[in-house]
């Protein structure tokens, strides 16, 4: 079957640096996206990863290795306004996203 | 700005009434897509349509049928709610199904059975 893992929460402080990882079994693969959801807001687009390596964005940067089926988003410089769920999607031969159920990311002051 | 639209934000209906939740772009894109997300979980795809190719994913219960009469517009009809059917519901769009389209999602609506 489809699978997609990511951890259900994460806490960090303010300021710091956070990494949140996604390991993902599909049936071929044509990218991996990364989605930021605020609570009762809709999902919208950070990142897509399709080569190995990491690809950075501002304060953000996605990592993936196709390999090992992991990818990582990796936010620095923490924002109180950072504290959101984070979904990963994969997208499998089919260009369909198979889609994780999101880390919840919790930002301390 | 080009963009995602759905109404409404909140919809309450009854058990067994039947509702349809609407969405609309500007964004010109040949795909629609309507989600069904619970707290805490992955969304979950329920049917897109590539331009007026309607798909229906395998597990989707017929109470839930969409319409797509032009390109900007797609529907939802929930023939008779259930209290299991309470969820947001998300609409969204690419430009195509293929490559690296991310897909653009609307506000949501947030369903409620009573």
């Amino acid at each position: 079957g489809q699978n997609i893992d990511q951890p259900t929460e994460m806490t960090a402080t303010e300021g710091a640096i956070v990494q949140i990882n996604c390991t993902y079994q599909t049936s071929g693969f044509n990218g991996l996206f990364w989605y930021q959801q605020h609570a009762g807001e809709a999902p919208t687009f950070l990142s897509y990863n399709v080569l190995d390596g990491l690809e950075e964005k501002g304060r953000f940067s996605s990592f993936l290795s196709r390999s090992k089926g992991y990818s990582y988003l990796l936010l620095k410089e923490l924002q109180m306004k950072d504290s959101a769920s984070y979904l990963c999607a994969a997208l499998d031969s089919n260009y369909q996203l198979i889609w994780g159920a999101g880390t919840k990311l919790i930002i301390k002051p | 700005d080009a963009m995602v639209i759905q109404n409404p934000r909140y919809q309450v209906t009854q058990f067994g009434k039947p509702v349809t939740l609407s969405c609309s772009q500007t964004l010109n894109h040949n795909v629609m897509y309507w989600y069904q997300q619970k707290s805490s979980q992955a969304p979950k795809l329920l049917f897109h349509y590539y331009d007026k190719d309607f798909n229906n994913e395998a597990d989707t219960p017929d109470n839930f049928q969409s319409r797509r009469p032009n390109t900007s517009f797609c529907f939802l009809d929930i023939r008779s709610p259930g209290l299991g059917d309470a969820a947001m519901y998300l609409c969204a769009t690419s430009r195509d199904i293929e490559g690296n389209q991310p897909q653009h999602f609307g506000d949501g609506t947030r369903l409620s059975i009573l």
